[in-house]
């Protein structure tokens, strides 16, 4: 079974100081790994893609990295408005050519204080 | 720029009723899926669909479940009977092609049943 683990599940941190959130995954075959951001009461929202061991995504405040058996997603220097939590999720391959369903993990909820 | 759209924001029901969300998804996808949260939990895949067909569901997605695409623009998700605990966040998402498999959500319908 596909299995996305999140770590920490809470980080307080204060504004401007930098932290990784993590995410491990046990998945038979990875097609992709997917970080989101959601706001309390919305809809995840699309941050970074990530198809293969190595690669890095960059987006203002947040960088995010793959290994073959996890993901960090940095955060550098955050500002208040960075506070949301924060999704990974993977897509399997070998699931069939028209189902790129995402299994997501908990998430990591970030409060960043002024 | 884009964006899945969900109706209604929030949807009341009496348990046994039947309910219809409705989702438009992006114009130029071509996969839909519908999501649901409920409060406190992971976001977990319902069923995705492609071509005019399910190409896959979950063991959620039982026979108290549809869905359909009626016009080139509108996607549903019909509950035939609600229960208790169907009470959650559905998000519907779309993804645009195999090329461009990250999917964007919507904002959500959060289904109460009473």
């Amino acid at each position: 079974e596909d299995q996305v683990t999140q770590s920490p599940e809470a980080l307080r941190l204060q504004e401007g100081e930098s932290s990784s959130l993590n995410c491990s995954y046990t998945v038979s075959g990875l097609r992709g790994l997917f970080w989101y951001r959601q706001d309390p009461g919305k809809g995840p929202e699309f941050l970074f893609t990530l198809y293969s061991a190595g690669e890095e995504k960059e987006k203002e405040r947040l960088k995010a990295t793959l290994t073959k058996k996890e993901s960090f997603l940095h955060i550098t220097a955050p500002k208040p408005e960075d506070s949301a939590t924060y999704l990974c999720a993977v897509q399997v391959s070998g699931s069939g050519g028209s189902n790129y369903k995402l299994t997501f993990g908990k998430g990591t909820l970030l409060t960043v204080n002024p | 720029e884009p964006e899945v759209t969900q109706t209604p924001s929030h949807q009341v029901t009496q348990m046994g009723q039947e309910v219809i969300l409705r989702c438009v998804p992006i114009s130029n996808h071509l996969y839909f899926y519908w999501y649901r949260q409920i409060l406190g939990q992971k976001v977990e895949f319902l069923v995705s669909f492609y071509n005019n067909e399910i190409s896959e569901k979950s063991e959620i997605f039982d026979d108290q479940f549809s869905v359909e695409r009626p016009d080139g623009s509108n996607f549903t998700l019909k509950i035939r009977s609600t229960k208790l605990e169907d009470s959650a966040m559905y998000f519907c998402a779309s993804s645009e092609s195999e090329g461009r498999p990250e999917a964007f959500f919507g904002q959500g319908t959060r289904l109460t049943v009473v």
